[in-house]
């Protein structure tokens, strides 16, 4: 069964600190790796979507890496903001489960002004 | 391009009795997954639906059913309503089945249940 982590489960940081959200999961056997941020009470925005035979995706201000075989993807967010403010989840597609997302707890970020 | 549209926004039921959920994909996504927020359990998955087939189910009890019509609309529903089935419940739709490279996933609003 496909399980998802992410550390920490909450980080707070002055602005215009570089940080790092950390994803693992267990089973190497996945199509896709997505991570996503929600604000309170809303929904998923999709941020990166890396595919498995890929080793990162750039965005702007994010950048996301992937290391199959081992199980573990990295968020980086350059320079935060307070507006990055929010949940971040990470969610992998695994091979035998068709469009099914599994996600992690999601990291709480916090960024003060 | 309009997003995923999840309506309605939010409900209130009283236990036992039953809901309707619906969601409209992205135009032309064919693929609408949904899911189950809540703050014990985080994001679970309940099904996912393909040209109108039912393609994958989740670990919930029958109480909780679904359909994808032929406009790839989807609604689900919940019968004799428990209050534990209180959550965000989040639709998200796809271009494409698992295994292409176009299954990036898009996500509504989600409908707030409460019930009491």
């Amino acid at each position: 069964k496909q399980e998802v982590a992410q550390i920490p489960a909450a980080l707070s940081v002055p602005e215009g600190e570089n940080l790092v959200l950390n994803c693992s999961f267990t089973d190497s056997a996945i199509y896709n790796l997505q991570w996503f941020r929600q604000d309170p009470g809303k929904g998923l925005t999709s941020l990166l979507l890396i595919q498995s035979s890929q080793r990162e995706q750039t965005s702007g201000r994010l950048n996301a890496s992937l290391d199959k075989s081992s199980g573990r993807s990295t968020l980086y967010i350059a320079a935060s903001q307070p507006g990055d403010s929010a949940t971040y989840l990470c969610a992998v597609r695994p091979v035998s489960g068709g469009n099914k997302l599994v996600f992690g707890a999601g990291t709480i970020l916090r960024v003060k002004s | 391009k309009a997003g995923v549209t999840q309506t309605p926004r939010y409900l209130i039921k009283t236990r036992g009795q039953q809901v309707t959920l619906s969601c409209s994909p992205i135009s032309g996504h064919r693929s609408v997954s949904w899911y189950q927020q809540t703050p014990g359990q985080g994001l679970q998955f309940l099904f996912e639906y393909f040209s109108e087939t039912q393609r994958n189910k989740g670990n919930f009890p029958g109480r909780f059913s679904g359909r994808q019509f032929s406009n790839s609309r989807s609604e689900m529903n919940v019968s004799t309503l428990e209050l534990g089935d209180s959550a965000l419940y989040l639709c998200a739709s796809s271009l494409g089945l698992a295994g292409a490279l176009n299954t990036e996933a898009f996500f509504g609003q989600g409908t707030r249940l409460t019930v009491v």
